[in-house]
Parts: C-alpha cells; structure tokens; sequence
C-alpha cells in the first residue's frame, strides 16, 4: 500500500504561471482534502470532497480550483500563480471522523 | 466559529524531561472530535490519537498520555521521560462539522528536546 502520494514534491513557478498538483490515495476513502502549511499557521484547508462527484470550499479556497477525479484522485489547480501561494501542500485522505492519513507533501515557489 | 489554540510557539526540554503540550479549543457543537498530530523535520504527518467528546477518560499510550477536559475546552499532551525522538512540531485540530469533513487544525507547537 502506497496510502496516499503526491506529485511533483518541489515545485517553481513564475507568477501568472498555471499547474496542478496530483494526489492519489489506494485506502478507498470516501474524503480526501487539500491543505496549505505556512510558517506560525498550521494547517489551512483549501477545500475537500466529501465523496466522488462532490467537492467544497475550506478555510482558504481563493485562487485554486480542485477537482476529484474518481474514488483514488483529487487534483488541485492554480490558473494564475501568485507569489502568496509559496507554500507546502498536503493532500490527505480518511473516512469520515477518523484520523486522516497525509501525503509527503508538495514544496510550491511562486517568484 | 470551530477554533483551535495552541499558546505554546516553541518548547525546549532536555531529554528525560516530562513535557505538556496544551490544546484548547471553541465548538458549538455538543459531540465533536479532536485530534493531535506529530510532523517530525522529515515534514510527514503522523496520526496520533482521536478523542470523542463523549469520554473524558484520559488516554496513555507508552510515553504519551492525553488529558481531555471538557468543562475547560482543553485537551492537553503530555510525553514522560522526552526523547531526540520527540522533537516536532505537535498539531491539535478539531473538524468543524459532523461529518468530520471540514478541519480546522491549531498552530502547532515546536518541541525541541535537547541530549
């Protein structure tokens, strides 16, 4: 079991620059979730899917799109790069309320 | 609003040092869920344990104990006997909803634990 992979793992980008970042889990998990970590804030949930077709907005959506592909995959896009999107990404996946298992995480450089 | 307080930015102990770790937190809800997670320098993030807010029992696992207290929206971590091995940072977090789908995690907490 692989549980839940991530890719690219670094990342560059010039502003105005688009990419995706991919995420598949092979737990079976209804919920998977996209966060952002930045120096003194925590974790901050960009959006997640509640299940397959479904998708929503968390704490700190502006700026990215997502979509969940099929059971396995939920990707996350950013059409226009900007530089206060510098962060480390992390894809996580669970059932429900039980704990959430993350990926290694995507290191993003916006200059 | 959910919301997840961890005070303590940074924590140097020296190894052997029993350490706490608090946690408090705001909910509307009356049964929720809490959570604390490890990110050790490699930058993984580590299940550690769930907590209902049904039990108050405080939970011990090895070295680790957890102390859940309701009355004072707090739910603290504590390591006995630190080790090299503990130094992290310690993340509490709480879903902001009943299905758990919407978490909000606190600031973390840096733990240095020193030879």
């Amino acid at each position: 079991n692989a549980g839940v992979t991530q890719t690219p793992k670094f990342q560059v980008l010039k502003t105005g620059q688009s990419m995706t970042l991919q995420c598949a889990q092979d737990m079976n998990h209804n919920s998977m979730y996209w966060y952002r970590q930045d120096p003194g804030m925590g974790l901050r949930l960009i959006y997640y899917s509640a299940s397959e077709g479904t998708t929503d907005k968390g704490e700190v959506p502006n700026g990215y799109n997502v979509s969940r592909l099929n059971k396995r995959e939920f990707s996350l896009r950013l059409e226009s790069a900007a530089p206060s999107q510098t962060s480390v990404y992390f894809c996580a996946s669970s059932e429900l309320v039980y704990e959430q298992y993350f990926g290694p995480g995507t290191r993003l450089t916006v200059t | 609003a959910q919301k997840v307080t961890q005070a303590q930015t940074e924590i140097s102990v020296v190894e052997k040092e029993d350490v706490t770790l608090d946690c408090v937190y705001e909910t509307r809800d009356t049964t929720y869920y809490l959570f604390w997670y490890k990110q050790p320098p490699s930058g993984e993030l580590v299940f550690l344990i769930r907590r209902n807010s049904f039990d108050e029992q405080n939970e011990i696992s090895g070295r680790y104990s957890w102390n859940f207290q309701k009355s004072t929206s707090s739910f603290n971590f504590t390591i006995t006997a630190s080790q090299v091995v503990d130094s992290a940072v310690y993340f509490c977090a709480l879903p902001s909803d009943n299905y758990g789908q919407n978490f909000v995690f606190g600031p973390g907490t840096r733990l240095s634990v020193l030879p």
